[in-house]
């Protein structure tokens, strides 16, 4: 199993619901990430937090709402959602944000986000 | 606007066969290119990695090709197994960036 856990696996969600993404890690790892994994599309990355701080926002829609209570532990709360938000989410760490790129990213398995 | 251009979109070979994915990029500033492997049900999972300064990197059966010139690098999976069948990601990334470009993913089969 990858050091980085992902709940749910699967999300079922209707436009009005409100519902929220758990991603927690257990690599010691600085930084964090949640991606969008779309059919045919690049991986899109949505937030970066590094040391509990949101270093990057990507012009994500309101509608998705980050939150890093500490290291190990990653949120995203989802209201409102359209049905184009169905897709795969994906949370990952590395060791470092800015030399994150040197160690590469451990991903997490996904939440498979079905919008109804 | 993509920043990195991968193809095919869909692969499939032999058993034993040679499996090549290329990516193409824009961004001269760019000096790491990793690739990433995502089995079904997965995250994807970091495979193999080159910078620059070199044209070729070899772990075990995967190689990477670059080529500076024409912007452009590419993964060979040499005799290929069914166990190799999965979707692979081109990265790309610079020393002043804070972030991964992937490209679209490669889905590749390995019929036995």
């Amino acid at each position: 199993e990858t050091g980085v856990t992902q709940t749910p696996r699967h999300l079922v969600m209707g436009m009005t619901n409100k519902k929220s993404l758990k991603c927690e890690q257990h690599l010691g790892h600085n930084a964090m990430y949640w991606y969008k994994q779309s059919a045919k599309k690049p991986l899109e990355l949505m937030f970066v937090y590094s040391l509990e701080e949101r270093v990057e926002n990507n012009s994500v829609p309101s509608r998705f709402s980050p939150e890093c209570p500490n290291s190990s532990h990653l949120f995203l709360h989802l209201h409102t959602l359209q049905p184009e938000d169905s897709a795969l989410y994906l949370c990952a760490s590395s060791q470092d944000w800015e030399l994150g790129r040197l160690y590469g990213y451990t991903f997490g398995s996904g939440t498979r986000l079905t919008v109804v | 606007q993509q920043q990195v251009k991968q193809s095919p979109q869909s692969l499939i070979v032999q058993k034993g066969g040679i499996s090549i994915i290329n990516c193409a990029y824009e961004n001269t500033a760019f000096d790491y290119f990793p690739w990433y492997q995502q089995f079904p049900g997965k995250g994807p999972a970091l495979l193999i990695a080159i910078r620059p300064d070199v044209s070729e990197k070899k772990e075990g059966r995967f190689t990477i090709s670059f080529n500076k010139s024409a912007k452009q690098f590419s993964l060979h999976i040499m005799d290929s197994q069914p166990g190799d069948s999965a979707t692979y990601f081109c990265a790309a990334t610079s020393y002043t960036g804070n972030q991964f470009y992937f490209g679209t993913g490669t889905s590749l089969t390995v019929i036995p």
